[in-house]
């Protein structure tokens, strides 16, 4: 079984700050990683994932996120946010065999201030 | 690539009904899931089609809930008598298989249906 931790619940930025959005995972096996985000009144959109291979991640709207396995952690980052990037943000993992579902975690509110 | 589609995107309904939802995945997406999400919640997994065989079902799908994937295309998902604690959004995804190069692994969602049950 796996499961997945987001700490902080909402996170308040000014615009143009840096951001990290933590998550941290738990499993007996070995897993796939993935940060989506949702925008109000919308689905699910991939922002990057972790398969194998480098452990730092670049996705889309300059987002990255940096797998540690010693830590379990998957932590998402921006360098500078904007005010599109309010919304939630979900941490997921998945087996890397079998039927692949993804397990969330509880989801954190990114809200950027003017 | 015109993403998945879910209708209707809301349905109120008095408790005791049976609703019906419709979800168009991906037309050369052969995964197909069902997850649940409540207010302040991350999606929970409810169920799993690869082709037209449903393959998992998670300890949250109830017997009131059915399944199905004619065909292998479009699904459907029914609530039977519906309850309060069935208020929430039901999220669509659909996959490639597995070890498709470039896009391994990654579900795409669809916006979602809203059940109200009062």
């Amino acid at each position: 079984a796996q499961s997945v931790t987001q700490l902080d619940s909402q996170v308040p930025v000014f615009e143009e700050a840096p951001v990290e959005l933590r998550c941290n995972y738990s499993s007996s096996v070995s897993v796939y990683l993935f940060w989506y985000v949702q925008y109000p009144n919308q689905g699910l959109q991939l922002l990057l994932k972790y398969l194998s291979g480098s452990t730092l991640v670049k996705g889309i709207n300059g987002f990255e996120a940096e797998f540690n396995k010693s830590q379990t952690s998957f932590h998402l980052r921006k360098p500078s946010v904007h005010i599109s990037d309010t919304a939630e943000y979900f941490c997921a993992v998945s087996s890397n065999f079998g039927n692949e579902k993804l397990t969330f975690g509880t989801g954190t509110r990114l809200t950027i201030i003017p | 690539d015109t993403g998945v589609s879910q209708n209707p995107r809301h349905k109120i309904t008095k408790r005791g009904q049976n609703v019906t939802f419709r979800c168009d995945p991906i037309s050369e997406h052969n995964r197909l899931y069902w997850y649940r999400q409540t207010l302040g919640q991350g999606p929970e997994f409810l169920t799993y089609f690869q082709n037209e065989a449903q393959l998992e079902k998670s300890r949250l799908l109830s017997d009131r809930f059915s399944a199905e994937r004619p065909k292998g295309s479009f699904s459907t998902l029914e609530i039977q008598r519906t309850e309060q604690g069935d208020s929430a959004m039901y999220l669509c995804a659909s996959s490639l298989p597995p070890r498709t190069s470039g896009r391994r692994n990654e579900q795409f969602f669809g916006p979602g249906t809203r059940l109200t049950v009062l």
